[in-house]
Order: C-alpha cells, then sequence, then structure tokens
C-alpha cells in the first residue's frame, strides 16, 4: 500500500543534543509537510517542499531544518532541542496541482530529557 | 484568512447514540473541506473531505458531513456511535494552497 512511513515512532533525546527525524512516503507526492503536535494541540505547520523549493512558516524557530534530499524523503533537524521541543512530530504528503488532500504518517513521539 | 472554529472540545455519547461534532469555518475563497480523526500515539487519518462536489460529503467508520455555505458550517454526525469511535478529532480548511487551517480539535468519549 502507498503510505508515509515515519521513523522512529518514538524518539528520546537529550537536551542540546542535535536529533534527526526522518519520514518516507511511496505516494510519489510533490509536496511534503512537517507538523509539531502539542499535547491536546492542533498540529502545527513548520514548513512544507514543493519538490526541491522549501517553505518555512514565519514564526517556525531557526532551531528547526528540513531537508529533502529526493522525492521520497524529508527529514527533520532540530539543532538543540529544548524541553519545550517535546511533541508529536507529523510528516504529510499532498500530490499538488490541485490536489489539497494531505496523507499524514504515523507520527514521532519526541521526548526530550 | 481562513479559520476553523470547533464548538466543544470534549464531547460525551452514550454508544448507540448520535455523534455531532460541529465545525464551522472563515474562508475568503470556495474552501476544501477535511475532517481528520486522530487515535492516541497516531497519525491522522482523513475521514472525509469537501471538495465542491456533493453538499452531503460520506466518510468511513459511518461518519457523514453536511457543507452548508449559507451557515459556514460543516458538522460531523454519526447516527450510532461506537465503542470504537472515541478519539480526537479535526476540522481543517484549505483555500486550494498548501496551508491545512486545523481547528482546535473535538475529544469524543463513547460511554458503554
Amino acid at each position: 500500500d502507498a503510505m508515509v512511513i515515519q521513523n522512529p515512532r518514538y524518539q528520546v533525546t537529550q537536551f542540546g543534543k542535535p536529533v534527526t527525524l526522518s519520514c518516507s512516503q511511496t505516494l510519489n507526492h510533490n509536496v511534503m509537510y512537517w507538523y509539531q503536535q502539542k499535547s491536546s494541540q492542533a498540529p502545527k505547520l513548520l514548513f512544507h517542499y514543493y519538490d526541491k523549493d522549501f517553505n518555512n512558516e514565519a514564526d517556525t524557530p531557526d532551531n528547526f531544518q528540513s531537508r529533502r534530499p529526493n522525492t521520497s524523503f524529508c527529514f527533520l533537524d532540530i539543532r538543540s532541542p529544548g524541553l519545550g521541543d517535546a511533541a508529536m512530530y507529523l510528516c504529510a504528503t499532498s500530490g499538488g496541482q490541485g490536489d489539497y488532500e494531505q496523507y499524514f504518517g504515523p507520527g514521532t513521539r519526541l521526548t526530550v530529557t | 484568512a481562513q479559520s476553523v472554529t470547533q464548538l466543544g472540545s470534549h464531547v460525551s455519547v452514550s454508544e448507540g447514540a448520535l455523534v455531532l461534532l460541529r465545525c464551522n469555518y472563515s474562508s475568503s475563497v470556495p474552501p476544501y473541506l477535511f475532517w481528520y480523526v486522530q487515535y492516541p500515539n497516531q497519525g491522522l487519518q482523513l475521514l472525509l473531505k469537501y471538495t465542491s462536489a456533493a453538499t452531503l460529503v460520506k466518510g468511513i467508520n459511518g461518519f457523514e458531513a453536511e457543507f452548508k455555505k449559507s451557515e459556514t458550517s460543516f458538522h460531523l454526525t454519526k447516527p450510532s456511535a461506537h465503542m470504537s469511535d472515541a478519539a480526537e478529532y479535526f476540522c481543517a480548511v484549505n483555500e486550494a494552497g498548501y496551508q491545512l487551517t486545523f481547528g482546535k480539535g473535538t475529544k469524543l468519549s463513547v460511554i458503554p
């Protein structure tokens, strides 16, 4: 089945230690998104890629970076995680060009100790 | 600018009773509207979507929603709640771009 895959599902990192979260997709979609979701809140868009074009949300902290080396993969890098960065991180994709439905992965739960 | 309001952060229903989750939106253009469900420690799963075709939209797991332009609403209903429906539900709006704006979510509890 075509899908969005996130690894790992659970990640524990130390305060200030860089961490990378991974997302891959088999849908061949043009657009990939990263969301942060804190407990009992709605997902908050951090950034998205349309193909290789990177689009950062205005209020996304500089501590969050992303890479998309090819159509299938996208990474979220947190350079110096703080306690406030503990959250669920969701990756999503959409086809672009009039296809606006977003397909979500299962998420990565990040804990910062 | 697009926005979504979900009335009621928590809704409780008895098993077998009607489920009604309310969503009102604001949009400057004809919107695309979505309902997603999220189970604990899971991603979001699409229940149904409105994309300017039929105003009554049927989704998975027996859910449906009706787009009412005059009321700017897109309420989610299910005739008979099941225990497995207990989850958090998000309404979202998209103005034909890449920004999906979510409501704050409604947590549904189903009482046996």
